[in-house]
């Protein structure tokens, strides 16, 4: 049962413009949803988060927006830049501190064309 | 940030050795540190949590006796691959959270590089 669901595998976005990566999840209990960036052969970077009680957080470039409602959440890159082409993975978890659980969305690979 | 290493970043074995991977966290202490499993083209896998000074927790159809977990101190955690075969061929993450810095609320979890293990 896959929880965290990121329905697009890949994305390409012209420099400069808008990356918008998506995540669908069906778990109610999920308290703070996060994206995390990950290069071949490293481990995830955290990009940002946001609590499940909030709609938007924004951090830089970098914003999430949250529908509960909808349990749906979406990653904006604004300008996108050839660096951020990566792997990119939708979390969510439940718990915190040593009983948390943080269950990872397939990744959407972005590519970020000059 | 917060820095968390793993060794060895690759490994290759032969069918039915032991593989042990470590996992430190080399900035902060964690009690608790969790390891995961990457299949290509797939999610990370929660594996177990590991608990310093205890057991550690398994996730459902993860078997403990073939993945030993120890956390002998508050930066060290180490996996075990016991009898590897290879469909035991896989990444292997760990990650330690840690508690929120000032402006953050959330623990966040700090991920090692991973270790590529081939299981010939």
């Amino acid at each position: 049962d896959q929880q965290v669901k990121q329905n697009s595998p890949s994305l390409s976005v012209q420099e400069g413009r808008i990356s918008i990566l998506n995540c669908d999840y069906t778990n109610s209990m999920f308290d703070y949803f996060l994206w995390y960036k990950k290069y071949p052969a490293e481990g995830p970077t955290f990009l940002i988060s946001i609590s499940s009680i909030k709609d938007k957080n924004e951090d830089g470039r970098f914003t999430v927006f949250l529908n509960k409602s909808a349990k749906h959440l979406s990653l904006h890159i604004v300008p996108s830049q050839p660096g951020d082409s990566a792997v990119y993975f939708c979390a969510a978890r439940r718990g915190s501190g040593g009983y948390q659980k943080v269950t990872f969305g397939t990744g959407t690979k972005l590519q970020v064309i000059p | 940030g917060a820095v968390v290493s793993q060794h060895p970043s690759w490994v290759i074995c032969k069918s039915g050795t032991s593989v042990k991977i470590e996992c430190r966290s080399l900035d902060f202490q964690a009690t608790t540190m969790f390891w995961y499993r990457q299949f290509p083209k797939q999610s990370l896998m929660l594996m177990a949590t590991s608990n310093e000074g205890s057991k550690a927790t398994y996730e459902q159809g993860v078997e403990k006796d073939k993945f030993l977990i120890n956390h002998a101190s508050l930066t060290l955690s180490t996996l075990t691959v016991t009898s590897a075969h290879p469909e035991d061929s896989s990444f292997y993450i760990c990650s330690a959270p840690r508690r929120p810095t000032s402006g953050r609320t959330y623990n966040e979890q700090f991920f090692g590089p991973g270790t590529r293990l081939t299981v010939l």
